[in-house]
């Protein structure tokens, strides 16, 4: 147990919805990162959050935002969703600018 | 961009040999090349991190090598055992030194008892 929660842990939508996720990093980690990972394209860099801010974006869609609140915990906000989109989602955590991360379980995204 | 190449090709042995796991980098040198086990449907679990000075480093039946010259990183696991199979995932810094690691593909590892 990496001490990362994720939920949900499925969740089933249609195309066009929009559906929230939700990370609590592990206890005193500042750094939460989002990922998808998909058949065809491997563990995909999404976003990071340092402290509620954001400090780094990667290959995130527009219809994606995401945030980090005070008490540390982060949601990753998928809108408008596409078939594409179906994917595994996982968060990361890491003390402060770390290169060592913990993952969480993840959370499996099916759109039909 | 930098890449990270991993044998998508899964890696079939027999238990209590040793599994080698080959992962190719493009590029400029990283500062450091990590190794996560991941597990069907469950996150990446950190193993090992080697930096660029470091030929060679060992933890438990885990040995990972780092050759600058051949832009390659080798993942070996001792006596492999059945538990052992996993998909193992390369990852090198990001650009600019970057916190941010990208990962390779992932090589399957398949140990038969």
């Amino acid at each position: 147990d990496s001490g990362v929660t994720q939920t949900p842990k499925h969740l089933i939508t249609a195309t066009g919805q929009r559906v929230t996720l939700r990370c609590s990093p592990r206890s005193g980690d500042l750094s939460v990162y989002w990922y998808q990972q998909s058949l065809d394209q491997g563990l995909q860099f999404l976003i990071q959050y340092y402290n509620g801010e954001e400090r780094a974006k990667g290959n995130i869609l527009e219809r994606f935002s995401a945030q980090q609140f005070p008490d540390l915990h982060s949601e990753l906000n998928l809108s408008s969703l596409e078939l594409g989109d179906s994917a595994l989602y996982f968060c990361a955590s890491s003390v402060a600018q770390s290169y060592e991360q913990y993952f969480g379980p993840g959370t499996r995204l099916t759109v039909t | 961009s930098q890449k990270i190449e991993q044998n998508s090709e899964a890696l079939n042995i027999q238990e209590g040999k040793t599994a080698t796991l080959t992962c190719n980098y493009t590029n400029y040198s990283p500062a450091y090349l990590q190794w996560y086990r991941q597990d069907p449907g469950r996150g990446p679990v950190f193993l090992l991190l080697i930096r660029e000075n470091e030929k060679e480093k060992r933890k438990e039946r885990l040995k990972v090598t780092f050759d600058t010259t051949l832009k390659q990183s080798l993942f070996h696991i001792t006596a492999s055992q059945p538990a052992d199979s996993a998909t193992y995932l390369c990852a090198r810094e990001g650009s600019g030194g970057s916190y941010i690691p990208t990962f390779g593909r992932g090589t399957s590892l398949i140990v038969h008892p």
